[in-house]
């Protein structure tokens, strides 16, 4: 268990839908990563907060849009959702989110888009 | 970003040694070279880092070339529980943290 919680675990929805992931990060860490992992593309790293500033973007589509809140959990927001966004999404939380931090990751959520 | 190349799948026997290499012939000076591994159905999890020397871990040995164009993953007795997708990353100040495809590895009992 690597401290880092993310809900829900599985989420089924439809095109063109919305939907919000939350991760909470280990106790103490300040930074926050989100990552997309599908089959064809990979582990992609989409964004990073720490303590509340968007610090790195990645591959973040415009569609997505992402946060992170004074108790320092963050959340995803997916919209407009397409058959193509169907992937794991993980979120890793590190202490300051330097070049020499480990992120540790959560247990991921599984987004289904119909 | 420095780019990293990894085979796409190893084999070893479990309990010997397995050396997984990383090439990363665009390192620049303040890139320190990262491994984490995914478990099956699991999200990554963080195994060892170094910048210039070799270093090791309970988990793992790093070792570094010396002009850190390339590094090798050392797993000093190989379990089934190894079995995963091991990840060579390089991490400098600009804070994106990017994914190769990794290599997978598979360990014989």
């Amino acid at each position: 268990d690597s401290g880092v919680t993310q809900t829900p675990k599985h989420l089924i929805t439809a095109t063109g839908q919305r939907v919000t992931l939350r991760c909470s990060p280990r106790s103490g860490d300040l930074s926050v990563y989100w990552y997309q992992q599908s089959l064809d593309q990979g582990l992609q790293f989409l964004i990073q907060y720490y303590n509340g500033e968007e610090r790195a973007k990645g591959n973040i589509l415009e569609r997505f849009s992402a946060q992170q809140f004074p108790d320092l959990h963050s959340e995803l927001n997916l919209s407009s959702l397409e058959l193509g966004d169907s992937a794991l999404y993980f979120c890793a939380s590190s202490v300051e989110g330097h070049s020499t931090d480990t992120q540790y990751f959560g247990p991921g959520t599984r987004l289904t888009v119909l | 970003d420095a780019k990293t190349t990894q085979p796409n799948s190893m084999e070893s026997n479990e309990e010997e040694p397995v050396h997984l290499p990383c090439n990363h012939s665009t390192i620049s000076g303040t890139d320190y070279i990262h491994w984490y591994r995914q478990l099956p159905s699991q999200g990554p999890e963080y195994v060892i880092h170094g910048l210039t020397s070799n270093v090791n871990n309970r988990m793992a040995s790093l070792a570094i070339a010396e002009d850190r164009k390339s590094s090798t993953l050392i797993l000093h007795r190989a379990t089934l529980r190894d079995a995963a997708v091991y990840y060579c990353i390089l991490k400098a100040g600009g804070f994106k943290t990017i994914f190769g495809a990794g290599t997978r590895l598979f360990v014989k009992a």
